[in-house]
């Protein structure tokens, strides 16, 4: 079974912008987790999406937002782009939703670069 | 209450000592106790998991020890080798909670040849 993947690896912006990041999950996961992992803040959940809604969020400011498609790939965006949103974004598939599920499988991430 | 603590920050071992991260707990809700094991450049793996109905795990060289009543568990990696060089993050997580898993901050252990 081919793992989580997520694109692109690495994407510099500017502050201001705006960006779109992707996940595929692991096929027949239906849970999309969405982490951010900074060297002072450690991983952060930012919200978790299964069968296309999103079932919890954590304490991130609207400009972070998401979306899962009906094939259960997930993306996420973040407007207006300041320097502290760089960072590795993770995103995390498993089968059920996260909290009953025995195992979360991460992908490789995005480093997001702000400048 | 949300928080779990792990400590030490680093933690620098010589090869086939045993390597002991620690981590701590408020919530009496959550039921899940995962350990990730992240290298470079990777996203983290799940290394071994256990529930507060055991008070010990072992997988190989890596073993979990959890003490409910004090709300700390523990990663012990007997053995170590140079590979097992990585950042370690302990986790928790509820089913009854609706809240999805909490992390601590991170080990940094390299492993001495």
């Amino acid at each position: 079974k081919a793992g989580v993947t997520q694109t692109p690896r690495y994407l510099i912006k500017t502050r201001g912008q705006q960006v779109t990041l992707s996940c595929s999950p692991i096929s027949g996961h239906r849970s999309v987790s969405w982490y951010q992992q900074t060297p002072g803040q450690g991983l952060q959940f930012l919200f978790e999406y299964f069968s296309e809604t999103q079932r919890n969020k954590g304490n991130f400011p609207g400009r972070f937002s998401g979306r899962q498609f009906s094939n259960s790939r997930s993306e996420m965006n973040v407007s207006t782009l300041e320097l502290g949103d760089s960072a590795l974004y993770l995103c995390a598939s498993s089968p059920q939703l996260a909290a009953s599920a025995s195992e979360q499988f991460f992908g490789p991430g995005t480093r997001l670069t702000v400048l | 209450q949300q928080q779990v603590k792990q400590s030490p920050q680093s933690l620098i071992v010589q090869k086939g000592g045993i390597s002991i991260i620690n981590c701590a707990y408020e919530n009496t809700a959550f039921d899940y106790f995962p350990w990730y094991q992240q290298f470079p450049g990777k996203g983290p793996a799940l290394l071994i998991a256990i529930r507060p109905d055991v008070s010990e795990k072992k997988e190989g060289r890596f073993t979990i020890s959890f003490n409910k009543s004090a709300k700390q568990f523990s990663l012990h990696i007997m053995d170590s080798q140079p590979g097992d060089s990585a950042t370690y993050f302990c986790a928790a997580s509820s089913r009854n909670y609706g809240q999805n898993f909490v992390f601590g901050p991170g080990t940094r252990l390299s492993v001495l040849p």
